[in-house]
């Protein structure tokens, strides 16, 4: 069990640009989270997939988020034509029960 | 939708205090209720948990009791330490859009607790 990675930790970019992060979840976890965080909020909600179906998205991913899962393994999310709005802690987190998710250490986005 | 009010911190405590950290939820049905913890430099991990109602989640010298009466789920430790200088996180499942179940969670805002020696 080598827990849930990230990668990249930090990402700088310029408003417009787009960027790509990716989460690799425990390798037996079925269910695979994304969450974005700001300063002094909680984790919140994105989407969510079981194995490959993106099941789940919230009214925070706008046109601008897409998120995939090929083959139910690793998985993507996509920021086109950045914001400042959108500079976060981007948290992946999986799970085999809904109810114990694992986090990974996240990546930090900050648009400039 | 499900909705999470817990205590602002800070919470500057001494070693061996006494530690109470508020909890209120709004849901629909009767959630299951988390408390996560993100240490400094770390990621978020599940403290503890409660399944139902007058369940008592506890972990580490933590506890919480979930109230259906008072829609609380406050954190309660009776001696803390230095170590448990972090950022709590009381959550309960995220309410879908779709109205069916939802696997993410709704946190909130996080407590931030400082024990000093």
């Amino acid at each position: 069990d080598t827990g849930v990675s990230q990668d990249p930790r930090h990402k700088i970019t310029k408003r417009g640009q787009n960027v790509t992060f990716r989460c690799d979840p425990i390798s037996e976890h079925n269910r695979l989270y994304w969450y974005r965080q700001t300063l002094g909020q909680g984790p919140e909600f994105l989407t969510y997939f079981q194995n490959e179906a993106q099941l789940e998205k919230s009214r925070l991913l706008s046109d601008r988020f897409s998120a995939e899962r090929p083959k139910g393994s690793f998985s993507t999310l996509e920021i086109q034509r950045t914001e400042q709005g959108d500079s976060a802690m981007y948290l992946c987190a999986s799970s085999l029960a809904p109810d114990t998710q694992y986090f990974g250490p996240g990546t930090r986005l900050t648009v400039l | 939708g499900n909705s999470v009010t817990q205590m602002e911190g800070p919470v500057t405590l001494s070693e061996e205090a006494f530690l109470t950290i508020n909890c209120t939820y709004t849901a629909t049905g009767y959630p299951s209720l988390f408390w996560y913890v993100q240490y400094p430099g770390e990621g978020l991990q599940l403290l503890l948990k409660a399944t139902k109602a007058d369940d008592k989640g506890s972990n580490k010298g933590f506890e919480a009791t979930y109230r259906k009466e008072t829609t609380s789920f406050h954190l309660e430790k009776g001696s803390v330490q230095v170590s448990d200088s972090a950022v709590y996180f009381c959550a309960l499942p995220y309410f879908a859009l779709s109205g069916g179940g939802a696997d993410g969670l709704t946190f909130g805002k996080g407590t931030h607790l400082i024990i000093q020696p």
